[in-house]
C-alpha cells in the first residue's frame, strides 16, 4: 500500500501567519491528494482535492499545491478557526492511505 | 441534503465481534455516483481507512484487518455495515462512515470523502 507522511507533526504559529504542511507518498499518485481539517471532538472535513481544488465553501486562505510525490497545504493568514488537525489522503490506489496529521497550534 | 449516522454498541468484549451500521438518508446508498468506506480513529491517534464498498458490491480493506472485516450494503434500509471480528483493546477507537464522490476540476480528479457521519465511539474491554 502507498504509505503518507506528512511534516512536520505539529507546530505553533500566531493568528496572520503563513503556514505550511508538506505530505509525501511513497509512490507517484499523480494529484490523487485531498487535505482534511479536523478539530476536536468532530468529524474530519473536506478542505482540497485533486491536490489543489478548493471544496465547496471553504476559504480562500487555504491552498494546496503539488504532483507525484509531493504536496503542500498552505493557510494564508491563520485565522483562529483554523488551529486544528490536518491530514492528506491519496486516492490513486484502491487502498486509501491517510498521512499521521499536523496539529496547527496557537503560539 | 444527504446525512450519515453511525450507531452501535460502544462497550463490545475482548475477542468478540464489533457490529457498526451506517444509516444514510437523503439519498440512495445504491447510486452508481458515489460509494462509502469506515474510518477510524484510536484516542488521541490519527485516522486510519479500514475499507470501501462499491455499488457493484466490489470491497477493498486496509491489509493489516483484512482477515478479520467485512463491510456490506443493505440497499433495502439504505445501511452500511461493518463487521470486525476478534477484536482486541487496539481496535478502541471512534468509528466514520463517510461517502466517497469523485471531484473534477480543469486540471485533475480525485476521489475524496466528503460527507461524514459524526462518529462513534466503541471501547473493546474484558
Amino acid at each position: 500500500d502507498i504509505q503518507m507522511t506528512q511534516s512536520p507533526s505539529s507546530l505553533s504559529a500566531s493568528v496572520g501567519d503563513r503556514v505550511t504542511i508538506t505530505c509525501r507518498a511513497s509512490h507517484n499518485i499523480n494529484k490523487q491528494l485531498n487535505w482534511y481539517q479536523q478539530t476536536p471532538g468532530k468529524a474530519p472535513n473536506l478542505l482540497i482535492y485533486g491536490a489543489s481544488n478548493l471544496y465547496n465553501g471553504v476559504p480562500s486562505r487555504f491552498s494546496g499545491s503539488g504532483s507525484g510525490a509531493d504536496f503542500t497545504l498552505t493557510i494564508s493568514g491563520l485565522q483562529p478557526e483554523d488551529f486544528a488537525t490536518y491530514y492528506c489522503q491519496q486516492s490513486s490506489s484502491s487502498l486509501r492511505t491517510f498521512g499521521q496529521g499536523t496539529k496547527v497550534e496557537i503560539k | 441534503q444527504l446525512q450519515v449516522q453511525e450507531s452501535g454498541p460502544g462497550l463490545v468484549k475482548t475477542s468478540e465481534t464489533l457490529s457498526l451500521t451506517c444509516t444514510v438518508s437523503g439519498g440512495s446508498i445504491s447510486s452508481s455516483r458515489y460509494f462509502w468506506g469506515w474510518i477510524r480513529q484510536p484516542p488521541a491517534k490519527g485516522l486510519q481507512w479500514i475499507g470501501n464498498i462499491y455499488s457493484s458490491g466490489n470491497t477493498y480493506y486496509t491489509p493489516s484487518l483484512n482477515s478479520r472485516v467485512t463491510i456490506t450494503a443493505d440497499a433495502s434500509k439504505n445501511q452500511v455495515s461493518l463487521r470486525l471480528n476478534s477484536v482486541t483493546a487496539a481496535d478502541t477507537a471512534v468509528y466514520y462512515c463517510a461517502r466517497t464522490l469523485g471531484y473534477c476540476s480543469a486540471t485533475s480528479c480525485a476521489e475524496a470523502f466528503d460527507i461524514w457521519g459524526q462518529g462513534t465511539m466503541v471501547t473493546v474491554s474484558s
